[in-house]
């Protein structure tokens, strides 16, 4: 299974500044990739997902992540946030032949005005 | 509108009680997992079912069951034997365990008393 390190546990930011997630797996093997965000005592929701294709991906709200296969890594970034983007975003990583998805611990962001 | 259900929104348990969270999906999901989410922490997977009469332990079963007699209903009860009980428990579904996507409730807040 996979290990996903989430470098940020807390991210301030002010509204209409650009963010950016970082996200590192473990393994270099075939990926899916996924970011999803959860707001307070809520679900988690998906924002975006790598499968194969263009390295570059466009999700939800705005956002947008890249897979680095040499890097191992999934960066989320948004150009622009605002309040209603303060939440809790998680990296998650499945290995293409397993079902199981690894979570990291979670970045908290908070968009002030 | 498709969606997964979780109630109760909160459970309170007392000592040496067993609790059932139920989940409920109406996406035709064949794949159906729960997760516990503890603050600080990504989601560990508790229990996975890819079909009906069938589930299988994920990374941290102790103290949980779960059945899968239905497809839209997959139930976790937490038993006495789960000692720190205390978590947000979220249920999620896919259309198989080698679809990549998985969707998410709105998640159960146990308490206990």
């Amino acid at each position: 299974a996979q290990s996903v390190t989430q470098l940020d546990s807390q991210v301030p930011v002010f509204e209409e500044a650009p963010v950016e997630l970082r996200c590192n797996y473990s393994s270099s093997v075939s990926v899916y990739l996924f970011w999803y965000v959860q707001y307070p005592n809520q679900g988690l929701q998906l924002l975006l997902k790598y499968l194969s294709g263009s390295t570059l991906v466009k999700g939800i709200n705005g956002f947008e992540a890249e897979f680095n296969k040499s890097q191992t890594s999934f960066h989320l970034r948004k150009p622009s946030v605002h309040i209603s983007d303060t939440a809790e975003y998680f990296c998650a990583v499945s290995d293409k032949d397993d079902y199981k998805l690894s979570f990291g611990a979670g970045t908290t962001v908070t968009v002030r005005a | 509108d498709g969606g997964i259900t979780q109630s109760p929104k909160y459970l309170f348990r007392k000592e040496g009680q067993n609790v059932t969270l139920s989940c409920e999906q109406n996406l035709n999901h064949d794949a159906m997992y729960w997760y516990r989410q503890d603050p600080g922490q990504g989601l560990r997977l508790i229990y996975y079912s890819q079909i009906v009469n069938d589930f299988q332990k994920g990374d941290i079963a102790e103290g949980y069951s779960v059945s899968r007699e239905k497809k839209e209903s997959f139930p976790l009860t937490v038993t006495s034997a789960q000692k720190n009980p205390t978590a947000f428990y979220l249920c999620a579904s896919s259309k198989g365990l080698d679809q990549e996507t998985q969707y998410f409730g709105p998640g159960t807040r146990l308490l206990v008393l």
